[in-house]
């Protein structure tokens, strides 16, 4: 069974930052590109950022690009994203989640179960 | 950015109705959509990929077609799990999401 747990998140102020974590077991890891999709309180999602399995191609949206930092960790089996200059936009629980095949990107069809980060001073 | 215009924003119906929701891509997009259903306090969930592909383990009442720029979910008969937000994406470029649609019981 597939099973992505996130931690990391919490209250930060405004240029603050944060490192998300997404502890992934029940597949093999490194097979599959992984994502950060994330939503603001009462709101839609939104696609954050993307890594291939080897961590050697990343993507960005506009939104998080130059202050955003999506990784892994193959050997440990944990993706991570490193959330630098903070604002109160980034406000949004934060959802780790895997492609659906492998050698794909997208769709994902595994999520976690999302971390809440709170930009606020 | 591709935008996903997505529509209606919220549709009221009663069990074993048929539904549709559309989602309207500011360019073509082949087909590559997919259709999320998220339930409160919950991650989403795929329904469907590449617009017309039921994913392992969605109902067969869950339907999906288009191509290019106009596509459609279709819940052929709605049982009371289905009462939910429903979300397209596209992914032919950095993915982006429609708006959501959310469906409330009438």
């Amino acid at each position: 069974e597939v099973q992505l747990l996130e931690s990391g998140g919490g209250l930060v102020q405004p240029g603050g930052s944060l490192r998300l974590s997404c502890a992934a077991s029940g597949f093999t890891f490194s097979s599959y590109a992984m994502s950060w999709v994330r939503q603001a309180p009462g709101k839609g999602l939104e696609w954050v950022s993307a890594i291939s399995g080897s961590g050697s191609s990343t993507y960005y949206a506009d939104s998080v690009k130059g202050r955003f930092t999506i990784s892994r960790d193959n050997s440990k089996n944990t993706l991570y994203l490193q959330m630098n200059s903070l604002r109160a936009e980034d406000t949004a629980v934060h959802y780790c989640a895997k492609a659906d095949a492998v050698g794909a990107t997208y769709p994902v069809c595994d999520w976690g179960q999302g971390t809440t980060v709170t930009v606020s001073s | 950015a591709i935008r996903i215009t997505q529509s209606p924003s919220s549709l009221s119906a009663s069990t074993g109705d048929r539904v549709t929701i559309t989602c309207r891509a500011s360019q073509g997009i082949s087909s590559y959509l997919a259709w999320y259903q998220q339930k409160p306090g919950k991650a989403p969930k795929l329904l469907i990929y590449a617009a017309s592909t039921l994913q392992s383990g969605a109902p067969s009442r869950f339907s999906g077609s288009g191509s290019g720029t106009d596509f459609t979910l279709t819940i052929s008969c709605l049982q009371s799990e289905d009462f939910a937000t429903y979300y397209c994406q596209q992914y032919y470029s950095y993915p982006t999401f429609g708006q959501g649609t959310k469906l409330e019981i009438k």
